[in-house]
């Protein structure tokens, strides 16, 4: 069964907005992955944030995570028409040999 | 980063027949692939988890009969849909992991296949 719930499970902007997509899961974890789909196409991964730490850039991405609440953000800023894709957060579960379980994605549409 | 191939990227198959994927590793050696299934609009589930020179671990749920997996070498694994159904159509996702605690899976394109 899947641990991660991600919210919205789909998302419209206009290209220049922010766009914030969150992923809750249920167990410990040793890390948090963001995950980037095409329509169709294979998966990109973005970033890995470890269970020690809160918080995490890179360009303009920027990935927050709360084990106590045991949930993350994923925050694209300033957001172009080529960011439009599907957003998977997958978990790393603790004692499980970093074998991933994935949300169930977010849908995100930017409008130029 | 490390690069993850699968051929074929597209197959059409008669309901009945059997269809072989392969996931290699291109640049680095994979001591533990995973294999995804993806349906429409839906996030991936894990099948099955195959370390090179052992059997796969399959996830539940997952018929080991039907999915054989191969992973008889550190850049290669395969999976095989024996006696494919429609019900069976979906798209195909390998990912490759190195060894020594690697955190990072690196994903191929994927295979997307067809069951008449």
């Amino acid at each position: 069964s899947q641990q991660g719930e991600e919210d919205p499970q789909a998302l419209s902007i206009q290209e220049g907005e922010n766009a914030t997509m969150n992923c809750s899961y249920k167990t410990s974890i040793n890390n948090l992955q963001w995950y980037r789909q095409n329509s169709g196409r294979g998966l990109v991964h973005l970033i890995l944030i470890r269970s020690n730490e809160r918080e995490k850039h890179s360009g303009r991405l920027r990935v927050t995570l709360d084990t106590s609440k045991k949930s993350s953000s994923l925050l694209i800023t300033a957001s172009r028409a080529a960011d439009t894709a599907s957003y998977f957060c997958a978990t790393a579960a603790r004692g499980a040999g970093n074998m991933l379980t994935f949300g169930g994605g977010t849908r995100l549409m930017v409008k130029p | 980063g490390a690069v993850v191939s699968q051929h074929p990227s597209r197959v059409i198959c008669k309901s009945g027949t059997s269809v072989k994927i392969e996931c290699r590793s291109l640049d680095f050696q994979a001591t533990t692939m995973f294999w995804y299934r993806q349906f429409p609009k839906q996030s991936l589930m894990l099948m099955a988890t195959s370390n090179e020179g052992s059997k796969a671990t399959y996830e539940q749920g997952v018929e080991k009969d039907k999915f054989l997996i191969n992973h008889a070498s550190l850049t290669l694994s395969t999976l095989t849909v024996t006696s494919a159904h429609p019900e069976d159509s979906s798209f195909y996702i390998c990912s490759a992991r190195g060894g020594g605690g690697e955190e990072t899976q690196y994903f191929g394109p994927g295979t997307r296949l067809l069951v008449l």
